[in-house]
């Protein structure tokens, strides 16, 4: 079955620290690759998304990830971290060739970044 | 402003009760989707639909109906079936070609007494 795997499910860092967030899939064909940020009290917003090019792909507020195809991963980065990007985090896949438009999430990691 | 409502923001049922949860959205997006948010468990797909008066099984249907009868609208049933309940909800909408992000409502809190 496809899945989408985060490994890290919390992570605590301290403001100017840098961050990657794993995200691996299990699917061998082509994929539509999406992160999505729930800041507390809110609703999921896009942070960055992927479907073909360039595999670094740039979001909001200074966050990026890279799409290894080689290792069905799709991380996230940021060089800095702030305290206003403590939230939740989740990676999210579309199988493209699936027939359906069905997106399968990961289980979320909990970042907390301490002032 | 165009986007996903959800209501109401906080649901309380008593056991054994069927509840449904409002889902609309203005943004004449083709899909719309149900999941079910549990801590350390990420986003479960309950229901999608493509069209309107079509939907699709997800992952965790079981003990939860849907309708599509207008594109705008797709309320979710929970039934007395269902056997945990408890959840947070979040309705969930995008373009009908499978390539485009998700749009989210706000959630549905939904708590069994």
């Amino acid at each position: 079955a496809q899945s989408v795997s985060q490994h890290n499910h919390h992570v605590i860092l301290s403001e100017a620290a840098s961050l990657e967030l794993g995200c691996n899939y299990s699917y061998g064909g082509t994929v539509n690759l999406f992160w999505y940020v729930q800041y507390p009290g809110q609703h999921l917003q896009l942070l960055l998304k992927y479907f073909s090019g360039d595999p670094l792909v740039k979001g909001i507020k200074g966050f990026e990830a890279e799409f290894i195809k080689s290792k069905f991963s799709f991380n996230l980065r940021k060089p800095s971290v702030q305290w206003s990007d403590t939230a939740e985090y989740f990676c999210a896949v579309i199988p493209f060739d699936s027939g359906t438009y069905k997106y399968i999430f990961g289980t979320g990691t909990r970042l907390k970044v301490l002032a | 402003d165009g986007g996903i409502t959800q209501s109401p923001k906080y649901l309380f049922r008593k056991e054994g009760q069927n509840v449904t949860l409002s889902c609309e959205q203005n943004l004449n997006h083709d899909a719309m989707y149900w999941y079910r948010q549990d801590p350390g468990q990420g986003l479960r797909l309950i229901y999608y639909s493509q069209i309107v008066n079509d939907f699709q099984k997800g992952d965790i249907a079981e003990g939860y109906s849907v309708s599509r009868e207008k594109k705008e609208s797709f309320p979710l049933t929970v039934t007395s079936a269902q056997k945990n309940p408890t959840a947070f909800y979040l309705c969930a909408s995008s373009r009908g070609n499978g390539n485009q992000p998700q749009h989210f409502g706000d959630g549905t809190r939904l708590s069994i007494l």
